[in-house]
C-alpha cells in the first residue's frame, strides 16, 4: 500500500509569515500534484511536478519534488488569509487497467490570522 | 469548459436508505473517477471508467456500492441499505486536475 505522509496537520500563523507542508512516501510516484480545498468544496489542482529535483513557483507559493520522487514540499511566501484552507498533496501511479490514481496525504490544515 | 459538476451536493438520509449520486464530466474527457473523503482524511479512490467501462474497483467499493457510467457520459454512484459508517463527501474526478464540488452524504 502507497502511502503519503503529510506534516504538520495543522498550522496556524500570522499574516504576513512564511511556512512549509512536507509531503513525504516510501514509494516512488510517476507525478506528484498539490491541492488546495476549501470546505465543502473539491480539491483544486494547485501544480503537478514530474521530474526529481524539479521547483515550480506559482506567485508566493514553491513547490519542490525530491531526487528520488518520493517526497515534495511547499513553501509559502508571507502568508495572506486566502492562502486559509486545506492542502493536500496525492501521488499519482498508473494502475494495471491504465488509469491514473492518485494516493492522497490527510492533508495540512493551514489558518492564516490577519 | 464547464467543469465537473455534482448532484446534490448535500443529502441527509436515514440509516437503511438507498441514495444516488450523479456526476456530469467535463464533456470531452472520457475517463471519470469516484474518491470518498471522509472527515479529516484525503480522498480515497473508489472506482475508475473509461468511457462507459468500469475498469478499476477499489477494495472500499463493497456490494451495497454501485457505480454505472452509461453511454460514457454522466456517471451515477449509488449505496444501497446506507449505514452511518458511509457518511463522507463524495468527489468525481474527470483527470487529475478536474474535480467536481463534491456530494456531501449524512446517514442519520
Amino acid at each position: 500500500t502507497q502511502l503519503l505522509e503529510q506534516s504538520p496537520q495543522f498550522l496556524s500563523i500570522q499574516e504576513g509569515e512564511n511556512l512549509t507542508v512536507y509531503c513525504n512516501s516510501s514509494s516512488v510516484f510517476s507525478s506528484l500534484q498539490w491541492y488546495r480545498q476549501e470546505p465543502g468544496e473539491g480539491p483544486v489542482l494547485l501544480v503537478t511536478v514530474v521530474t526529481g529535483g524539479e521547483v515550480k513557483k506559482l506567485k508566493r507559493l514553491t513547490f519542490q519534488f525530491g531526487d528520488a520522487r518520493k517526497d515534495s514540499s511547499l513553501h509559502i511566501t508571507a502568508a495572506q488569509p486566502g492562502d486559509t484552507g486545506l492542502y493536500l498533496c496525492a501521488g499519482a501511479h498508473t494502475s494495471g487497467a491504465g488509469s491514473y490514481q492518485l494516493t492522497f496525504g490527510k492533508g495540512t490544515k493551514l489558518s492564516v490570522i490577519p | 469548459d464547464t467543469g465537473v459538476s455534482q448532484n446534490p451536493r448535500h443529502k441527509i438520509t436515514k440509516r437503511g436508505q438507498n441514495v444516488t449520486f450523479r456526476c456530469d464530466p467535463i464533456s470531452e474527457h472520457n475517463r471519470l473517477y469516484w474518491y470518498r473523503q471522509t472527515l479529516g482524511q484525503g480522498p480515497e479512490f473508489l472506482t475508475y471508467f473509461q468511457n462507459e467501462a468500469q475498469l478499476e474497483k477499489s477494495r472500499l467499493l463493497s456490494d451495497r456500492f454501485s457505480a454505472e457510467r452509461p453511454k460514457g457520459s454522466f456517471s451515477t454512484l449509488e449505496i444501497q441499505r446506507t449505514e452511518q459508517g458511509d457518511s463522507a463527501m463524495y468527489l468525481c474526478a474527470s483527470t487529475l486536475s478536474h474535480f467536481g464540488p463534491g456530494t456531501r452524504l449524512l446517514v442519520l
